[in-house]
Order: structure tokens, then C-alpha cells, then sequence
């Protein structure tokens, strides 16, 4: 069974912190690798997507991939409450699972 | 991005009914569509992937007889919940994906609520 591993949360952080999630996934073939946002009753929408090993910035967005490690993170940058909401890691190869998501909350 | 559309957007059935979802693919052809079921305060649970004119393929524990899927043409799928009860109740989203390993466009999903 493909797995799909992201710390629980709930992470709460102060408006203009670093807010830092992760996630682990345990198919080594994968090949894409996604952060959605996720807000209660909604569908999710794509923040971030990364295909290859390393960084890669969008705004206050950057995701980081290590394929050895079968690891990928997400730092949000000068969190805004706007920010809060629930952070889906998703990865794709034949299907796209998903892991628990990561409920953050930025406080003002 | 391309945009998929998902019908109804909530839907209130009773016990022993059954509820047809419908996702479009509106300006693409969507070969495949991942269908996901996400209760309260939980994540997306892939449910099965349809595929255009084959039988969809349905994830471990999830019972093929009570969600139908058709995937009839190349922009429309649909997930029947049959004889639905209490427990179905649930947030129903679909996904169809992009070319080769691209991210996947989303529905805007359905809530059913069956009493």
C-alpha cells in the first residue's frame, strides 16, 4: 500500500513566522509531488508542485524535495492568518494519493 | 488551469436511495478520473480511478456494487452511491489529472447527507 505520511499538526504559528510542514511518502518511484490548500468544505487548490531534487521558491512559498530521503516540505514565509487552513501533501505516479493534511493556524 | 465541474454541489437523500455525482472535464479530455471521499476532519481517501470506456479500478475496501463509476466518454464520469445509508454521508471529490505527472484539476466536490 502506497503511503502517504505528513505530521498531524494541529501547528499553530505567530503572523510573520515560518510556518514548516513535512511530509514522507514510501513509493520510491514516484515522480511528482504536490502541496494543496485546503479549506473546510472546499476542494483543494494547488500551491506548490516539484518534480525534482532541491529547492523550489513561489512568493512565500518554497517546497523542498529529497527523493533519497522520500521527503518533501513546505515553508510558508511571513505567515499571514489568510495562511490557515489545512496543507495536503499529494503525490502522483499511475494515482494521486494524499496524506492526512497538516491543519495550520496562523494567529494574528 | 483546466477546470472540471462537479454536480450537485450538496445533495440531502434518504436512507436506501441512491445519489448520482457527475464531473465534466469542460475544456479538456479527461482519460482517467480519481474519485476521493473525505469525512470531517480527515484527509482525501482515494476511492477508485475510472478510465474512459474500461471498468474502473477500486481501492481496498471500497465495495465496487454500492459506488458505481461510469467513465462513458472522455468528459463525463459519474459515481452512483447506491442504497445509501447514514454512514455514506461524506464529502465526495473527483480529480481528473493532467498530462503525464502534472498536477490534478479538482472538482468543486459534493457533501451528501443521507437521513
Amino acid at each position: 500500500q502506497k503511503e502517504v505520511e505528513q505530521n498531524s499538526g494541529p501547528l499553530s504559528v505567530p503572523e510573520g513566522a515560518i510556518a514548516s510542514l513535512n511530509c514522507t511518502y514510501s513509493d520510491r518511484v514516484s515522480q511528482s509531488f504536490f502541496w494543496y490548500r485546503q479549506y473546510s468544505g472546499k476542494s483543494p487548490e494547488l500551491i506548490m508542485s516539484i518534480y525534482s531534487n532541491g529547492d523550489k521558491e513561489d512568493g512565500r512559498f518554497t517546497a523542498q524535495l529529497n527523493k533519497a530521503s522520500q521527503y518533501v516540505s513546505l515553508l510558508i514565509r511571513d505567515s499571514q492568518p489568510s495562511d490557515s487552513a489545512t496543507y495536503l501533501c499529494a503525490v502522483r505516479d499511475n494515482d494521486m494519493r494524499f496524506g492526512a493534511g497538516t491543519r495550520l493556524t496562523v494567529k494574528p | 488551469g483546466a477546470v472540471v465541474s462537479q454536480h450537485p454541489s450538496w445533495v440531502i437523500c434518504k436512507s436506501g436511495t441512491s445519489v448520482k455525482i457527475e464531473c465534466r472535464s469542460l475544456d479538456f479530455q479527461a482519460t482517467t478520473m480519481f474519485w476521493y471521499r473525505q469525512f470531517p476532519k480527515q484527509s482525501l481517501m482515494l476511492m477508485a480511478t475510472s478510465n474512459e470506456g474500461s471498468k474502473a479500478t477500486y481501492e481496498q475496501g471500497v465495495e465496487k456494487d454500492k459506488f458505481l463509476i461510469n467513465h462513458a466518454s472522455l468528459t463525463l464520469s459519474t459515481l452512483t452511491v447506491t442504497s445509501a445509508h447514514p454512514e455514506d454521508s461524506s464529502f465526495y471529490i473527483c480529480s481528473a489529472p493532467g498530462q503525464g505527472v502534472t498536477e490534478a484539476f479538482f472538482g468543486q466536490g459534493t457533501r451528501l447527507t443521507v437521513v
